[in-house]
């Protein structure tokens, strides 16, 4: 059964700095990694999308890198804002529909 | 832009009342999902869809039901609520588990009180 951990579970910066998340998971063989963003109270915005035969995505502050091997993905937030303040997600997809989801680290970027 | 809407962002009901949670979703996407969030728990799947009459349970289906009667839309129903369904519900959806573009779009979710 996959599992995913999303280390670390919350994290404080200060404006401006440059942050990494990571997202690990146990069985190797998947389909794609999603990345979301979710305010409190609302849905989840995706992020980026990595296909299993990608090494990493970019958008904007954005990239996130995939390694399929060693069952490991990282978020990496450029020169962070105070807007960056979410929870953010990783979600991996086997050969099925169903995505298994991290518990989320929750970022605070201080002004 | 993927858009998938939920009836309602807040709703409270009482225990025993039976409640519907409705998600409409306009990317003719085939697979449709119902979640569960909650605090140290994550998310969980509550039940999904693949095609229109077609479902498939997740891994909290117990005091759950679903209707897709068409494509666009999949509802969520509480038989009798009880408090310890308050949560939010999250609604997504997605291209076939085979699709080159697979992603889940989510909506932006109701929070459902039972009192």
């Amino acid at each position: 059964k996959q599992e995913v951990t999303q280390i670390p579970a919350a994290l404080s910066v200060p404006e401006g700095e440059n942050l990494v998340l990571n997202c690990s998971f146990t069985d190797s063989a998947i389909y794609n990694l999603q990345w979301f963003r979710q305010d409190p109270g609302k849905g989840l915005t995706s992020l980026l999308l990595i296909q299993s035969s990608q090494r990493e995505q970019t958008s904007g502050r954005l990239n996130a890198s995939l390694d399929k091997s060693s069952g490991r993905s990282t978020l990496y937030i450029a020169a962070s804002q105070p807007g960056d303040s979410a929870t953010y997600l990783c979600a991996v997809k086997g050969s099925g529909s169903r995505l298994t989801f991290g518990e989320g680290t929750q970022l605070t970027v201080n002004p | 832009d993927v858009k998938v809407t939920q009836s309602s962002r807040y709703l409270v009901k009482r225990t025993g009342e039976k409640v519907f949670l409705e998600c409409v979703q306009d990317m003719d996407h085939e697979n449709m999902f119902w979640y569960r969030q909650d605090p140290g728990l994550g998310l969980r799947l509550i039940y999904f869809s693949y095609d229109v009459k077609m479902k498939e349970k997740g891994d909290i289906p117990e005091g759950y039901s679903v209707s897709r009667e068409k494509k666009e839309r999949f509802s969520l129903i509480l038989e009798s609520a009880s408090t310890n369904q308050t949560s939010m519900y999250l609604c997504a959806s997605s291209p076939p588990a085979g699709s080159r573009s697979y992603e889940q779009y989510f909506g932006p979710g109701t929070r459902l009180t039972v009192t």
